[in-house]
């Protein structure tokens, strides 16, 4: 079952950054920090994932604290195409549990 | 390559008829994973072959489920005797194995009525 807590909703101002956070106090060693988001009634989309070091794609930042218990999805400059619900994931990656996640709603 | 492919996207059958979906997945991916939706809640996992090996079920799978992937390609899932309960999204996905990301399919949108 889902070992993440995120907060239900959040607000972001069109051009500026997201800061999604989310704790995972009882990750193990071996397992992984997923992000996938979900837009309205499409399929979820991968963004980023990451073991220990923070990592930055074309889409997002992933930053893990040290102790790995908490980490923040950012999305740099935010834009009205990523209003969706993302959810945070802690998995060896055979299965995620996915949890209610983070509904986004980015305003004009 | 046009990513995870399921059909149907809709489907609508009567209370007890059987139904059977099919997933595509990209190709090479060895790892194939079915997940369940229903609204307003994340998706929530069933089960995932490696290949053609069938190698975790959750007990969300109750015995009216099956899934095969018989040739490590494509899979498909068929639920039995199908029940209101069983409306929701089915999603598809596939990753070249763990812990690499997992692409997910559109799903098939299932309504019992």
């Amino acid at each position: 079952d889902a070992k993440t807590t995120q907060p239900p909703s959040m607000d972001c101002a069109e051009g500026r950054a997201a800061n999604l956070p989310c704790n995972h106090s009882t990750i193990s060693g071996n397992e992984y920090v997923y992000w996938y988001r979900q837009i309205h009634s499409q399929g979820p989309q991968y963004i980023i994932h990451g073991l220990k070091n923070n990592e930055t794609n074309e889409m997002a930042s992933l930053i893990i604290t040290e102790d790995r218990k908490s980490s923040t999805l950012i999305l740099p400059h935010a834009t009205l195409r990523d209003t969706a619900v993302y959810y945070c994931i802690v998995s060896t990656g055979n299965q995620f549990y996915f949890g209610t996640g983070t509904s986004l709603t980015v305003i004009p | 390559d046009t990513g995870v492919s399921q059909d149907p996207r809709h489907k609508i059958t009567k209370r007890g008829q059987n139904v059977t979906f099919r997933c595509d997945p990209i190709s090479e991916h060895n790892r194939l994973y079915w997940y369940r939706q229903t609204l307003g809640q994340g998706p929530e996992f069933l089960t995932y072959f490696q290949n053609e090996a069938q190698l975790e079920k959750s007990r969300l799978l109750s015995d009216r489920f099956s899934a095969e992937r018989p040739k490590g390609s494509f899979s498909t899932l068929e639920i039995q005797r199908t029940e209101q309960g069983d409306s929701a999204m089915y999603l598809c996905a596939s990753s070249l194995g763990a812990p690499t990301e997992a692409f997910f399919g559109q799903g098939t949108r299932l309504t019992v009525v």
